[in-house]
């Protein structure tokens, strides 16, 4: 099925670990984010971009870089992982016009 | 910064209409969303509305949007039990890339 695909769905890590999120979408969107959800906070924009080899911050960009080096993917690294970052992290694409929208079923991480 | 809020709860009897409000501040959206969001899945995309319209109608959901009062409406008709969800209204930003910016969301709950 078409759309966006995210893994892993869970993990736990210790603080001060690394680990890559990864993301592909198989719909040739241009467009691709990512976001956290947070209890009562809604979805916050970590990085997004707007192609292959661009990207940019989003509204929580500290502690985490991206890459965009084909259309398809798009992985989120955390650096050094810290408690704060314990969320539920969700990647989406989108049509440049925006009509199209599609999010992933989420990775939920717990940093202990 | 952009700030979009929402009630928290709403709950309604089976085959009434639901109606979700969303208030938002950035007066240079180009789309607003709807998506629904059920327990332990990603974001669906329900429906969205440009900006210089009023009015969208898609089956059961009526979208209403007064751009004066930065005002966004999400009428449900005959509500189902299977309707149950988190609903999130989102602006996206001007510019490149699909930022978007999201409500708290809207516990809805449907009782038979």
């Amino acid at each position: 099925n078409a759309g966006v695909t995210q893994t892993p769905k869970f993990q736990v890590l210790k603080t001060g670990q690394s680990m890559t999120l990864q993301c592909a979408q198989d719909m040739n969107h241009e467009y691709m984010s990512w976001y956290r959800q947070d209890p009562g906070m809604g979805l916050r924009l970590i990085h997004y971009s707007v192609g292959a080899g661009i990207t940019d911050q989003g509204e929580v960009p500290n502690g985490y870089n991206v890459s965009r080096s084909t259309t398809e993917d798009f992985p989120l690294r955390l650096l050094s992982a810290a408690p704060s970052q314990t969320s539920v992290y969700f990647c989406a694409s989108s049509s440049a016009s925006g009509t199209d929208q599609h999010f992933g079923d989420g990775t939920r991480l717990s940093i202990l | 910064g952009e700030d979009v809020e929402q009630s928290l709860f709403l709950s309604v009897r089976e085959g009434d209409s639901s109606v979700i409000n969303c208030t938002y501040t950035d007066s240079s959206s180009t789309y607003l969303y709807w998506y629904k969001q059920e327990p332990g899945a990603g974001l669906q995309l329900l429906t969205y509305i440009f900006s210089n319209m009023d009015m969208k109608q898609d089956q059961r959901l009526t979208v209403l949007l007064n751009k004066k009062d930065k005002h966004l409406s999400l009428r449900i008709a005959d509500t189902q039990t299977g309707d149950s969800a988190i609903y999130f209204c989102a602006e996206r930003q001007w510019g490149g890339g699909n930022k978007l910016t999201f409500g708290t969301g809207t516990q809805l709950k449907v009782e038979l």
